[in-house]
């Protein structure tokens, strides 16, 4: 069985432009995260979807970022526009269930160098 | 803000040796999940440990929880080369609904010498 699939795993842009990341869940899979992962720390939470539905976007900086999951199934995040700051590890995940008592399956993430 | 407090930062020992990293939170929690990355990969689930439990095993794993003192240690007995990596300890909350999340740390950087 695929795990969770991310593209691109390497993205290096100048600040001012824009970005996507893709990410495709375990099928069967209804809950999706987002996570950014500083070097030497934790991932955080960006988003949660259940199925389609953004039910936790609270931690998203909404003025430059923006996430969809049109389907219910993949999943795209952007940054529009891209600064320094944001030059981290873009994490993608799924669970089967709602996710606190659920196993999270963690894709291999994207890293995002922002020059 | 990551509730999770994993201590040691880094932890270095010889193959053989058992390794016990150890997790701090604040709040109270629904459950308690450790997690492993390697270098430039994903995250890795281990186990899982509920708020009524106190003690979980997992082959070479073994999770204990202490709700008294908002506490949890991962020991990993009879480390290999290949357990070199980060460890997570990730927090659930209790309230269920839009604020539920898992809560990661820090995490701990465990190098097992060959």
């Amino acid at each position: 069985e695929a795990g969770v699939v991310q593209s691109p795993r390497y993205k290096i842009i100048e600040k001012k432009q824009p970005v996507a990341f893709w990410c495709n869940p375990i099928s069967g899979h209804n809950t999706l995260y987002w996570y950014l992962q500083n070097l030497g720390q934790g991932p955080e939470l960006l988003i949660r979807y259940e199925n389609e539905e953004a039910v936790d976007d609270s931690q998203l900086p909404k003025d430059r970022f923006s996430a969809e999951r049109l389907k219910g199934v993949d999943s795209t995040l952007k940054i529009q526009p891209a600064e320094l700051g944001d030059s981290a590890v873009y994490l993608c995940a799924s669970s089967l269930g709602r996710g606190l008592s659920d196993e999270q399956y963690f894709g291999p993430g994207t890293r995002l160098t922002v020059t | 803000s990551q509730q999770g407090e994993e201590d040691p930062q880094a932890l270095s020992i010889q193959e053989g040796e058992n390794a016990t990293m150890n997790c701090s939170y604040k709040t109270s929690i629904n459950n308690l999940q450790w997690y492993r990355q390697n270098s430039g990969r994903g995250l890795v689930h281990l186990i899982l440990i509920r708020s009524n439990e106190r003690e979980k095993h997992s082959g070479r794993l073994r999770v204990t929880l202490d709700t008294s003192k908002k506490s949890s240690s991962l020991l990993i007995t009879a480390s290999r080369a290949a357990d070199t990596a980060s460890y997570f300890c990730a927090t659930g909350g209790v309230y269920t609904g839009a604020n539920s999340k898992l809560t990661f740390g820090k995490g701990i950087t465990l190098s097992v010498r060959p």
